[in-house]
Parts: structure tokens; sequence; C-alpha cells
């Protein structure tokens, strides 16, 4: 079956201007997390998105926020870009069952702000 | 201080030879995971061990959770070049609340192996 897809995979954008990530998840999965990946920081959790709705938020600002379709796509927002929001950003798909079930990662964006 | 912490942060081993990599957590844990990346890339799923003695092994990935030292290990056998990467270990806490879709990581363990 087919793995968890990022588009797009490279983004150069200017300082102020905001950006859409987009992730689709592997068929029959309904829960996406998305991660923020960074030398300094490590990966970051930033939120989780389960049949349309947030069940899980990280410590992240207001910029950054995030949305999830009826067809399990998820799509995530960084609005007024900063220097510091240069990153890879990974998202995770998942049953979203109770118990662990696995989380399968995509390719990820890979984010650089001027 | 990390709630998780991996050790060594870097190795560099000769092809053939055995090496292994550790993580402990600072809380309980109700599922490990471990992960390989390759610089700039994304996840790839090694194996999940979710009870306390679990040991799981694949081709020569070799993984172990002792739940009471809340610690997990993983052990590579007659190291190849393919297995340079960066490994990763994250944790799932109980499900539920603010554990939804939550994996914790470790910082990454940088592996080279030299041919």
């Amino acid at each position: 079956k087919a793995g968890v897809t990022q588009t797009p995979r490279y983004l150069i954008k200017t300082r102020g201007q905001q950006v859409t990530l987009s992730c689709s998840p592997i068929s029959g999965h309904r829960s996406v997390s998305w991660y923020q990946q960074t030398p300094g920081q490590g990966l970051q959790f930033l939120f989780e998105y389960f049949s349309e709705t947030q069940r899980n938020k990280g410590n992240f600002p207001g910029r950054f926020s995030g949305r999830q379709f009826s067809n399990s796509r998820s799509e995530m927002n960084v609005s007024t870009l900063e220097l510091g929001d240069s990153a890879l950003y990974l998202c995770a798909s998942s049953t979203g069952q109770e118990t662990n079930y696995g989380y399968t990662f995509g390719s990820g964006t890979r984010l650089t702000v001027v | 201080s990390q709630e998780l912490e991996q050790s060594p942060q870097s190795l560099i081993v000769q092809e053939g030879k055995n090496l292994t990599i550790n993580c402990t957590s600072s809380k309980t844990l109700y599922g490990l995971y471990w992960y390989k990346q390759k610089y700039g890339e994304g996840l790839i799923f090694l194996m999940m061990l979710q009870k306390g003695g679990e040991e799981k092994s694949h081709e020569k990935i070799t993984a172990k959770l002792d739940e009471k030292k809340q610690q997990s290990s993983l052990h590579i056998t007659a190291s190849q070049p393919s297995h340079a990467g960066i490994y990763l270990c994250g944790a799932a806490r109980r499900a539920g609340g603010t554990s939804y879709g939550k994996l914790t990581f470790g910082q990454g363990t940088i592996l080279t192996v030299h041919p």
C-alpha cells in the first residue's frame, strides 16, 4: 500500500510570508501528527488530528496551525514566517486507536526561510 | 533535562563490528519506537516495543525493552555501511489526553560505518 506522502519536498519562502504543507496518510489511517525537526531542538511535536479534529497540540505559537479533511489528508500552515521556522517538517500517519499501533512517517518537507 | 536520553551521541565503527545504542527515559514508558533517518529525509520505522522484557529482531538489528529500568537498547550485529544513519528512539506515553499522536524523541545517535 502507498506510504505517507508529503508535498512539496522543498520550499523557500521569505520572512513574513505564509506557507501551507500537505500530508496524505496511509489509506485507512485517520490520525495525522506533525513534527518540526531542527538541528538545535531535534524532533518536536506540533499537533495531531484525528477525524478532522485536533486532539493534541504541542508548545508552538499560534502562527502554526493545521487542519484535516474528511479524506484524512492534513495541511499545516505557518503564517508570518520567521527565520527560525526553517526546518524539516514531518508528518506521521497512524490508525489513531487507543493502543499504540505504530507511526509511519513521510519523507518530509524542507522549509527554508530567507 | 531531556525526557529521553540516547547514548552515545555518535558512533564510528568498522564494518563487521557489533554495536549498541541505548535510550533511557525519565518517565514511564508505554511504548518505545526505534527509527532510522538518513540526513534530511523521513524516519524509517525499525521496531516498536511495548512490554517489559520484549525483544524484537529484524535482519541484523535487535531491540530490547527493560521496563523497570525505563530503558531500551538497539543492537546491530556485523554492521554494514548500509546501517549508517541517525537512529532515533521515540517514546509513547499513556494513550489518551495529551498523549494522542505524540511521540517524544531522543536527540538521536549518528552512526558511521567505515568499509
